[in-house]
This record gives C-alpha cells, sequence and structure tokens, in this order.
C-alpha cells in the first residue's frame, strides 16, 4: 500500500483562523480523499479530490469552508477557513488502493485539529 | 445515497470468545464491503474487505460474509486476544461510477483478559 504522510499531526488554533493540511503520498494516485473524524465519530467524507479537475464536495461542505488544491498526482491540501470549535475534529486525506475492481482507501495519520 | 448501519455500537467479550459485528447497506448497487479497524490514536487500517461476487472470506481470525439479498454483511473475530480491542467501522461502496465509500457508525470492541 501507499505512504501517506499528512502535516501537521496536530494544532492549536483560534477561532476565526485558517489552517492548510497537506497530504503527500509516496505514489501517484488519482483520486484523494478527504475525510472528517470529529470525536467518538465515524468517517465522513468531506470532498474528492482529482488531479486537474475541482475537488467534488459532499452534501453539507462547501468549497469557501474546506478549499481543496490538487496540483499533482502525489501532493493535496485542505483548507480549514474561518474555523470555529465546532470544527475541532481529526482530518484525514485517504488515497485508492489501485486494485482492479476494488475500491479500497488506505488512510493516512491523520491531523488533530483544536479550535479555541 | 447509499447508508450504513453498524451494530453494536459497543461489545465486550472474554478472550477467547468470539465477536460477530453486522451491517447493512441500503444501495442494492453496492458490491464492494472493507472493514477498518481503529485503534485509540492511530488512522483506520483496512483488515478485511469482500466483493460482491462472494459469500465469504477469511483471513486467519478474521471472516467476513455477505447476504446480498438481505443487504447485509457481517465481521466474525475467532479466538479473541487484547490487541483486538479497538473500534471496528464497516463500510460499502460500488466500485465503478460513483465510488465513494460510506461508512458505517462504528464498533467499539473490548476484550476482557
Amino acid at each position: 500500500s501507499a505512504v501517506i504522510s499528512q502535516k501537521p499531526s496536530r494544532d492549536i488554533c483560534q477561532r476565526g483562523t485558517s489552517l492548510t493540511i497537506q497530504c503527500q503520498v509516496d505514489s501517484q494516485v488519482t483520486m484523494m480523499f478527504w475525510y472528517r473524524q470529529q470525536p467518538g465519530q465515524s468517517l465522513t467524507l468531506i470532498a474528492t479530490a482529482n488531479q486537474g479537475s475541482e475537488a467534488t464536495y459532499e452534501s453539507g461542505f462547501v468549497i469557501d469552508k474546506f478549499p481543496i488544491s490538487r496540483p499533482n498526482l502525489t501532493f493535496s491540501t485542505l483548507t480549514v477557513s474561518n474555523m470555529s470549535p465546532e470544527d475541532s475534529s481529526i482530518y484525514l486525506c485517504s488515497v485508492e488502493g489501485g486494485r482492479e475492481g476494488y475500491n479500497e482507501q488506505f488512510f493516512g495519520p491523520g491531523t488533530r485539529l483544536t479550535v479555541l | 445515497g447509499e447508508n450504513v448501519e453498524q451494530h453494536p455500537s459497543t461489545l465486550s467479550v472474554q478472550e477467547g470468545d468470539s465477536a460477530v459485528i453486522k451491517c447493512t447497506y441500503s444501495d442494492s448497487a453496492s458490491n464492494y464491503f472493507p472493514w477498518y479497524k481503529q485503534e485509540l490514536g492511530k488512522r483506520p487500517q483496512l483488515i478485511i474487505d469482500i466483493r460482491s461476487n462472494v459469500g465469504e472470506k477469511k483471513d486467519q481470525r478474521i471472516a467476513v460474509t455477505l447476504n446480498k439479498t438481505a443487504k447485509h454483511f457481517s465481521l466474525h473475530i475467532t479466538e479473541t486476544q487484547p490487541e483486538d480491542s479497538a473500534v471496528y467501522f464497516c463500510a460499502a461502496s460500488r466500485t465503478f461510477g460513483n465510488e465513494k465509500l460510506t461508512f458505517g457508525t462504528g464498533t467499539r470492541l473490548t476484550i476482557i483478559p
């Protein structure tokens, strides 16, 4: 499976500020995914990021709040904008595994965000 | 869209006993069903997956069964060990077109020594 890294691993931010999270993969992948995992909860897909096109956002998530960049096949960023305490979560990127006919995803280590 | 329900939300079993976690899905076009294990403070890790063209898959102490007619699938862990303690998530997706995974709500499994 791909080796995925995220930066930062954790951060504490003030209300109203923005944080950009980076996701780096050691191999080229077509699709990258960004998830949010609130404390004690399941994984919720924020958006799917394909290289060379606009990200596709899930219901309840908008580009103004969570802008995403995907400049190449190994890198993506997610920005959490104008943060409030409700944005305190773990943010995870994931990538597809690549097996034909399967849709497995492998996750990065996550970014633990606390908003004060 | 797809909806995945998972039960139970918490499960405690004696070490050495078996554990079963069940999920149901709503989209009859879903044909891929992975299970993830998430230890405290760690990322979710894929532990086993199954496609809809098979009814059961086994990997050492873990197995997954699928009933496409009833739209439910289950994770079975036998001879449980303390290191099996974690949160387990099921998921479902199609493998063509709309490929996003929809996750269940998770099961916190505790193995009692």
